[in-house]
C-alpha cells in the first residue's frame, strides 16, 4: 500500500500570507496526486489533480507541484475562507488519502 | 445541477446490518465511476474503493473486503453500501463521490469531482 504523509499537521498563518502544505508518498506515485480541501461539516472539494492542475472553479491563488515522491499545495494569498482541513490523494495504486493538514488562523 | 443525494442518518445496533443509498441526478449515471470514503469522527478520509457503474464491478480498497458491499440500481441512478455485522468502530459519515473523467484517458475515476453530502452512522447498543 502507499502511505502518504502530510506534513505540518496544523498550520497557523494569517489571511495575506502564503502557505506551504506539503504530502510525501512512501514510493512514487509519478504526478498521480490531488489535492481536496474540507471545510468543517462539509463534503471535501477537489482543488488540484495530477499534481498541477486546478479543477474546475478553483481560483489561481491554489497551485499545486510534485512529482514522485514530494508534492507541495500553495495558496499564494490566503483567503479568509482557505481556512480548513487540506487532503493529499494519490491514484497510482487505488485512492488512499494522507492524514491531512489543519489550515488555521494565527 | 450535477449532484449526488445521500440518504439520511442511521442508528443502528452492533450487529446488524445498514445500507446507505446515492441518488446521482444531472447527468449520465452509467458514464461515472462511484467512489466510496469513510471519515470517522475528528479523523481522516478513507477511500473504502469504487464501483464501475457501467458494469456493476465493485473494487475494494484493503479493510473494506468481507462485511462491505457496494451495489447499483441504474433504473434509478442509485448507488448503495452495505455495511453488515456492524461495529463500534464502523461509526463514521458515509460519503459517495463521483469519479473524474478526463475524455480519452485512464484511471482518472479515483479523483473524486461531485460528491454526496455524507451519510452519518452511529452504531450504539
Amino acid at each position: 500500500d502507499i502511505v502518504l504523509a502530510q506534513s505540518p499537521a496544523t498550520l497557523s498563518l494569517s489571511p495575506g500570507e502564503r502557505a506551504t502544505l506539503s504530502c510525501r508518498a512512501s514510493q512514487s506515485v509519478s504526478n498521480y496526486l490531488a489535492w481536496y480541501q474540507q471545510k468543517p461539516g462539509q463534503a471535501p472539494r477537489l482543488l488540484i489533480y495530477d499534481a498541477s492542475n486546478r479543477a474546475t472553479g478553483i481560483p489561481a491563488r491554489f497551485s499545486g507541484s510534485g512529482s514522485g515522491t514530494d508534492f507541495t499545495l500553495t495558496i499564494s494569498s490566503l483567503e479568509p475562507e482557505d481556512f480548513a482541513v487540506y487532503y493529499c490523494q494519490q491514484r497510482s495504486k487505488g485512492g488512499t488519502f494522507g492524514q491531512g493538514t489543519k489550515l488555521e488562523i494565527k | 445541477q450535477v449532484q449526488l443525494e445521500q440518504s439520511g442518518s442511521e442508528l443502528k445496533k452492533p450487529g446488524a446490518s445498514v445500507k446507505v443509498s446515492c441518488k446521482a441526478s444531472g447527468y449520465t449515471f452509467t458514464s461515472y465511476a462511484l467512489n466510496w470514503v469513510r471519515q470517522a469522527p475528528g479523523q481522516g478520509l478513507e477511500w473504502m474503493g469504487w464501483i464501475n457503474t457501467n458494469t456493476g464491478n465493485p473494487t475494494y480498497a484493503q479493510g473494506f473486503t468481507g462485511r462491505f458491499v457496494f451495489s447499483l440500481d441504474t433504473s434509478v441512478s442509485t448507488a448503495y453500501l452495505q455495511i453488515s455485522s456492524l461495529k463500534a468502530d464502523d461509526a463514521a459519515v458515509y460519503y459517495c463521490a463521483r469519479g473524474m473523467q478526463i475524455p480519452g484517458r485512464s484511471y482518472y475515476f479515483y479523483y473524486m469531482d461531485v460528491w454526496g453530502k455524507g451519510t452519518t452512522g452511529t452504531v450504539s447498543s
